[in-house]
């Protein structure tokens, strides 16, 4: 079975400066890897995915990923935050042979004006 | 493109009773949809797995006579909380994968449903 990790619970960051959001991932198959955001009461938005191809993944409002395989890593980052990226981010994995995802912890991302 | 909507966003209930979900794809077809309960301040968890015209797959630990999904058509899956308890209250979100190679192996969230059961 596959497992995630995202590194850290809560992340304050000020507004514009960077952010990095960290996703270690388990599996003894190959894997598709995706950055979901939950704004409070509300459901996922779909930031960015990889399934092949470019190990750089841009998405949505700026984000992007880079998937390592050697370090089963797949970290999400932006260059300048707003305050509105204030948010709960979920990294989640899937077998790419399957369709189940499995989500990590999440990570409370607050930005300070 | 890929906008799943759910019905309704919040439903307050007598202990006893029962309450439907409802869960749409808006603007494609979806093979598969999935039944997931976030508790506060965490992850998600996955109840149920379904598919159009076949039975859902629960996981471990979820009892499917209490949690009932229905997957009539390719746009529209219900999930029925029967006999609602104080402790089946909870946030309740789908998702819905299309089979199109665009959107392939992509979940795609529903905005949620509140539940409180009194």
């Amino acid at each position: 079975a596959q497992s995630v990790t995202q590194l850290d619970s809560q992340v304050p960051v000020f507004e514009e400066a960077p952010v990095e959001l960290r996703c270690n991932y388990s599996s003894s198959v190959s894997v598709y890897l995706f950055w979901y955001v939950q704004y409070p009461n509300q459901g996922l938005q779909l930031l960015l995915k990889y399934l092949s191809g470019s190990t750089l993944v841009k998405g949505i409002n700026g984000f992007e990923a880079e998937f390592n395989k050697s370090q089963t890593s797949f970290h999400l980052r932006k260059p300048s935050v707003h305050i509105s990226d204030t948010a709960e981010y979920f990294c989640a994995v899937r077998k790419a042979a399957g369709n189940k995802l499995t989500f990590g912890g999440g990570t409370r991302v607050l930005v300070k004006p | 493109g890929a906008v799943v909507s759910q019905h309704p966003s919040r439903v307050i209930c007598k202990s006893g009773t029962s309450v439907k979900i409802e869960c749409r794809s808006l603007d494609f077809q979806a093979t598969t949809m999935f039944w997931y309960r976030q508790f506060p301040k965490k992850s998600l968890m996955l109840m149920a797995t379904s598919n159009e015209g076949s039975k859902a797959t629960y996981e471990q630990g979820v009892e499917k006579d209490k949690f009932l999904i229905n997957h009539a058509s390719l746009t529209l899956s219900t999930l029925t909380v029967t006999s609602a308890h104080p402790e089946d209250s909870s946030f309740y979100i789908c998702s819905a994968e299309a089979g199109t190679s665009v959107d392939l192996n992509t979940q795609y969230f529903g905005p949620g449903t509140r539940l409180t059961v009194l």
